[in-house]
């Protein structure tokens, strides 16, 4: 099971926001963070706990190891405004924390 | 460009039957793991199962487990989910997804999304 806190993020823009994700057992460094927008499929941002996927800002970063990780976002854009998942693919089945989403303070 | 293209999915019945397909162009397909994932109206995301790039091994998450088939055509670039016993908790837009490396790894590539309602 993979916990994410808090639910709900409210962040100013150009502030930092941190995310978190816990996970019930290690999951080594099988860890992927993602992004969706509303009707949009998610993206790909993060994998390998710190690995940024391509065309991902610097702005972006991953952090952690074994159960409990976090997504640091350093300044956030307009953009950035979103929900975010973590994922665990170390074991089956593959599986996706309850999201957390950050919103205009 | 890797495009990801799914069709089939709409309203269906509970215990009725529906296939999606999905259309895979911009890579060697044959050398991808391939997955479907589905995320209820309003909810989080949640994966539903696995093949691997040969096809030869596949994984369900339980619920669906018995219920749906995942399969793949290599000479057609194209990954499929053929889902039976529909029930009202199967309500999703089902997405497919490519797996970032040939053994694995996380989604580095999503479809647009699909939408199945089972409904009466």
């Amino acid at each position: 099971v993979m916990t994410q806190s808090p639910a709900t993020l409210s962040v100013s823009p150009g502030e930092r926001a941190t995310l978190s994700c816990r996970a019930s057992q290690t999951v080594k460094s099988n860890l992927a963070w993602y992004q969706q927008k509303p009707g949009q499929a998610p993206r790909l941002l993060i994998y390998g706990v710190s690995t940024r996927a391509t065309g991902i800002p610097a702005r972006f970063s991953g952090s952690g190891s074994g159960t409990e990780f976090t997504l640091t976002i350093s300044s956030l854009q307009s953009e950035d405004f979103a929900v975010y998942y973590c994922q665990q693919y170390n074991n089956w089945p593959l599986t996706f924390g309850g999201g957390t989403k950050v919103e205009i303070k | 460009e890797v495009l990801l293209l799914e069709s089939g999915g709409g309203l269906v019945q509970p215990g009725g039957s529906l296939r999606l397909s999905c259309a895979a162009s911009g890579f060697t397909f044959s050398s991808y793991a391939m997955s479907w994932v589905r995320q209820a109206p309003g909810k989080g995301l949640q994966w539903v199962s696995a093949l691997s790039d040969s096809g030869h091994y596949t994984y369900y998450t339980d619920s669906v487990r018995g219920r749906f088939t995942i399969s793949r055509d290599n000479s057609k670039n194209t990954v499929y989910l053929q889902m039976n016993s529909l029930r009202a908790e199967d309500t999703a837009v089902y997405y497919c997804a490519r797996r970032l490396t040939t053994d694995g790894g996380p989604f580095d590539y999503w479809g647009q999304g699909r939408l199945v309602t089972v409904s009466s």
